[in-house]
């Protein structure tokens, strides 16, 4: 079990380029939370997703940014016209069910925009 | 909105001595959690408990957890080299299906 596996591990994108994330969850794993942290900063809440289905995207910002769990395949974060202020790591952790015990994390991709 | 928050920000103490950061939390919780993140790298599970537990032990790690006081606490004892790193509690908020992260302690030990 190879564990939640993120890639890609950085990713540098001009101004205005879209960004694409993929989180990949432990094998038995059927919901995925994406975090976004800042430097020097805690994690902060984007979206929480089940497969097909997003549950909460309370965390997200309104525009530019979108996620998704196919059935098939990893999750995506999707970032539109990157701007500096994207600049984070992102962070995905995946959970066998709708609980909060002991999420499993990513190692997490490193956005620059530059 | 942030759900936890961690004190102290920094901390830095001598090999082999104790350290110990709090947090405090807002609303009522389930459990709270305490995670590790090495510089650069994700986060670990560290340890779980329950909001109707008082204290846990896993190795030389002893957490406490407050509910009256809404605050917990971290203790790792006989602190390593390797103990370096961000220290972060997170809780279960607002219908319980996601965890909120404090911003955590950076903790530093000296050698």
């Amino acid at each position: 079990n190879a564990g939640v596996m993120q890639n890609p591990r950085h990713l540098v994108r001009r101004r205005g380029q879209e960004a694409r994330l993929r989180c990949s969850p432990m094998k038995g794993h059927s919901h995925v939370y994406w975090y976004r942290q800042l430097p020097e900063e805690g994690l902060k809440f984007m979206v929480y997703l089940q497969k097909e289905n997003i549950i909460d995207e309370s965390g997200m910002p309104k525009e530019r940014f979108s996620a998704e769990f196919p059935k098939e395949g990893p999750s995506i974060l999707r970032i539109q016209q990157v701007v500096r202020g994207d600049s984070a790591a992102y962070f995905c952790a995946s959970s066998p069910d709708r609980s909060s015990y002991g999420y499993t994390f990513g190692s997490g991709t490193r956005l620059t925009v530059v | 909105s942030q759900q936890g928050e961690e004190d102290p920000q920094a901390l830095s103490i001598q090999e082999g001595e104790n350290a110990t950061m709090n947090c405090s939390y807002k609303t009522s919780i389930n459990n709270l959690q305490w995670y590790r993140q090495n510089s650069g790298r994700g986060l670990v599970h560290l340890i779980l408990i329950r909001s109707n537990e008082r204290e846990k032990h896993s190795g030389r790690l002893r957490v406490t957890l407050d509910t009256s006081k809404k605050s917990s606490s971290l203790l790792i004892t006989a602190s390593r080299a390797a103990d370096t790193a961000s220290y972060f509690c997170a809780t279960d908020a607002d219908g319980h299906d996601k965890i909120i992260f404090g911003k955590g302690t950076r903790l530093h030990i000296l050698p």
